[in-house]
């Protein structure tokens, strides 16, 4: 079936910008996310990209989107405290009717004061 | 925005009984909700995709008698964990799939925090 990945952990200084990669299987994903989730809440939708789209900016987020290699990047520039949280980048495949997602396993954002 | 709600926000009982989880639509109709389970520290897995007025669809691994669904309206389904067990303990998150279409129509609830002791 379709796989996420993504690494576990990421730790940055406030101010600098974040990274967090995430790399996919579904040849036929149509939309790809990223979510936050803070402790204890539910899941924040935060930006998504179409699969024929290569980037997608908006205000402090930058989605970068690599089809051929299957890979997804979020930038979020200027990293505050308040963007400690866990980042869940999924995938949605094709086909009629076909709305469930895939996600990865997170990454854990810390942001150092 | 459209908004999902999930009730109780959280909740513990004991072995053996049952414990009933709402998610409801709370301004926009939702023909497809999803119920997904997460563990500590991993992702979500989807549990089964509900739709109103039909049976579940239940995901591999996922018994269909433990966990009974009903989406008896556009903007309510419940999951039923029956005679749970402490390795039900989980978070429990739904979500709602809108009408109209596009590419982000699926809203997620808060979550259900379920503690069986």
């Amino acid at each position: 079936g379709e796989d996420v990945e993504q690494s576990l952990f990421l730790s940055v200084r406030e101010g600098d910008s974040s990274v967090i990669n995430c790399t996919y299987t579904d040849s036929s994903s149509t939309y790809l996310y990223w979510y936050k989730q803070e402790p204890g809440a539910g899941l924040q939708l935060l930006t998504y990209i179409f699969s024929n789209m290569d980037m997608k900016q908006d205000q402090r987020l930058t989605v970068l989107l690599n089809k051929k290699d299957k890979h997804l990047s979020l930038r979020i520039a200027d990293t505050q405290t308040g963007d400690s949280a866990i980042y869940f980048c999924a995938e949605r495949g094709a086909g009629a009717g076909s709305y469930q997602l895939t996600f990865g396993k997170g990454t854990k954002l810390s942001v150092i004061p | 925005g459209a908004v999902v709600s999930q009730h109780p926000s959280w909740v513990i009982c004991k072995s053996g009984t049952s414990v009933k989880i709402e998610c409801r639509s709370l301004d926009f109709q939702a023909t497809t909700m999803f119920w997904y389970r997460q563990f500590p520290k991993q992702s979500l897995m989807l549990m089964a995709t509900s739709n109103e007025g039909s049976k579940a669809t239940y995901e591999q691994g996922v018994e269909k008698d433990k966990f009974l669904i009903n989406h008896a309206s556009l903007t309510l389904s419940t999951l039923t964990v029956t005679s749970a067990h402490p390795e039900d303990s989980s978070f429990y998150i739904c979500s709602a799939r809108a009408l109209a279409g596009g590419p982000n129509e699926q809203f997620f609830g808060p979550g259900t925090r379920l503690t069986v002791l």
